[in-house]
């Protein structure tokens, strides 16, 4: 059982455009959502994370936005770059406890 | 400061096969956790170690197994090695066991091919 849906699968835009990966989660004891770049050859790589007490988190063009009561969040990419073709993975965990990935989108940014 | 070194990167094994991959996890750090990443299932779960006892294990056979020593470097192993366990096998360290706002940070993992 995926314990952490993400979506979509893959992922086209246009450089300078935005990038929008989605995830949903059912288990409300989760408190710590992060979000993993991997390039390839290469593990992932923390992005960003947050909190279920806050509902959007930014740190330069990544930004996460946390809906609790739908129990999904979301990475939005905003001016997408060719450097940031990758798989993104978002995860969630329970502290103390293991990490649950989703199961990965693959971006690509078009020049 | 040196990150998260496993080793080794490739490896070809033979289906029936045992297999030992190691992890030498960021100096200071005391938690590791493995894990199997597969096209189709993304990321699972293995199983985490703290100060060499499993805190944490995922939902795999028995085949597959770990430990952790005084040290920190950890070692996982799969026995009778199945086709099904190609895959990229990741190792992740943190300072503390993994939860809230304490980041596991990633090797690049060891390919495993199993013909």
């Amino acid at each position: 059982q995926q314990q952490v849906k993400q979506s979509p699968q893959s992922l086209i835009v246009q450089k300078g455009g935005i990038s929008i990966i989605n995830c949903a989660y059912e288990n409300t004891a989760f408190d710590y959502f992060p979000w993993y770049q991997q390039f390839p050859g290469k593990g992932p790589a923390l992005l960003i994370a947050i909190r279920p007490d806050v509902s959007e988190k930014k740190e330069g063009r990544f930004t996460i936005s946390f809906n609790k009561s739908a129990k999904q969040f979301s990475l939005h990419i905003m001016d997408s770059q060719p450097g940031d073709s990758a798989t993104y993975f978002c995860a969630a965990s329970i502290t103390g406890n293991q990490f649950y990935f989703g199961t990965g989108t693959s971006l690509t940014v078009i020049p | 400061k040196a990150g998260v070194t496993q080793t080794p990167r490739y490896l070809i094994k033979t289906r029936g096969q045992q297999v030992t991959l190691s992890c030498s996890p960021i100096s200071g750090h005391r938690s590791v956790s493995w894990y199997q990443q597969t096209p189709g299932q993304g990321l699972q779960f293995l199983f985490e170690y703290f100060s060499e006892t499993q805190r944490n294990k995922g939902n795999f056979p028995g085949r597959f197994s770990g430990r952790q020593f005084s040290n920190s470097r950890s070692e996982m192993n799969v026995s009778t090695l199945e086709l099904g366990d190609s895959a990229l096998y990741l190792c992740a360290s943190s300072l503390r066991p993994a939860g809230r706002g304490n980041t596991i940070y990633f090797g690049e993992g060891s390919w495993l091919t199993v013909v």
